[in-house]
């Protein structure tokens, strides 16, 4: 079945330093979604990338799809402590609306 | 966010109890899901119901049921869990997208479960 390996599983950065996880998938994807959850809360939609070599910020957030759709990255410029939470990608199965989660990658922030 | 709701929001039971947890969107979404959420181990989907159907059981024990009256509710019946199952309990809704598409899903806060 699909699977999708996300890493790093966890870190931890000075608030100001920059962030990045990455996706990777051994095979091609049709789209890329991904989540963030903040402690004691639940997955929280951020955005779903479709096209090759797609790239979409969100103020301090850039999103990224590989030109080969196999792989995508979240990159948050200047953490700040209301970034901190797991931040998950999640890619759709080859059939039927199901959606496979990464592991996550854990991110605090130090004040 | 109120979406999605779910109740009871924290649940301590027994392994001989039976108890449901419940689901209710308010999006208009055609589709509901019931994911695990435990500390080690990423979000694990049990359950998948298109416009109140059963699309996908994921292997998982007979000791979760799940209900789906309607389009707008879901329910999991719970009975004789045991201590690994203790978890979140997250349930989710989307629109159901036609071939080649997706819809994002949208998650309650979730169930908190402990079994003892």
């Amino acid at each position: 079945g699909q699977q999708v390996m996300q890493i790093p599983q966890y870190q931890h950065v000075q608030e100001g330093e920059d962030f990045t996880t990455y996706c990777n998938s051994s095979t091609t994807l049709s789209n890329i979604q991904w989540y963030k959850q903040r402690p004691g809360g639940h997955p929280v939609f951020l955005i779903q990338l479709v096209k090759s070599g797609e790239v979409k910020k969100q103020k301090r957030l850039t999103f990224q799809f590989g030109e080969a759709k196999k792989n995508s990255s979240l990159h948050i410029t200047a953490t700040q402590t209301t970034d901190v939470g797991t931040y998950f990608c999640a890619v759709p199965m080859e059939y039927g609306n199901k959606l496979v989660f990464g592991a996550g990658t854990i991110l605090r922030v130090k004040s | 966010e109120t979406g999605v709701t779910q109740t009871p929001r924290h649940l301590v039971m027994g392994m001989t109890n039976k108890k449901s947890l419940k689901c209710e969107q308010h999006l208009g979404h055609n589709a509901m899901y019931w994911y695990k959420q435990s500390a080690k181990k990423p979000l694990e989907l049990m359950f998948v119901y298109n416009f109140k159907e059963q699309t996908e059981n994921n292997s998982v024990p007979s000791r979760f049921s799940p209900e789906c009256p309607n389009s707008s509710h879901l329910f999991l019946h719970l009975h004789t869990l045991q201590p690994e199952d203790s978890a979140l309990y997250l349930c989710a809704s989307s629109q159901l997208a036609n071939p080649g598409g997706y819809y994002e899903q949208y998650f309650g806060p979730g169930t908190r479960l402990t079994v003892t």
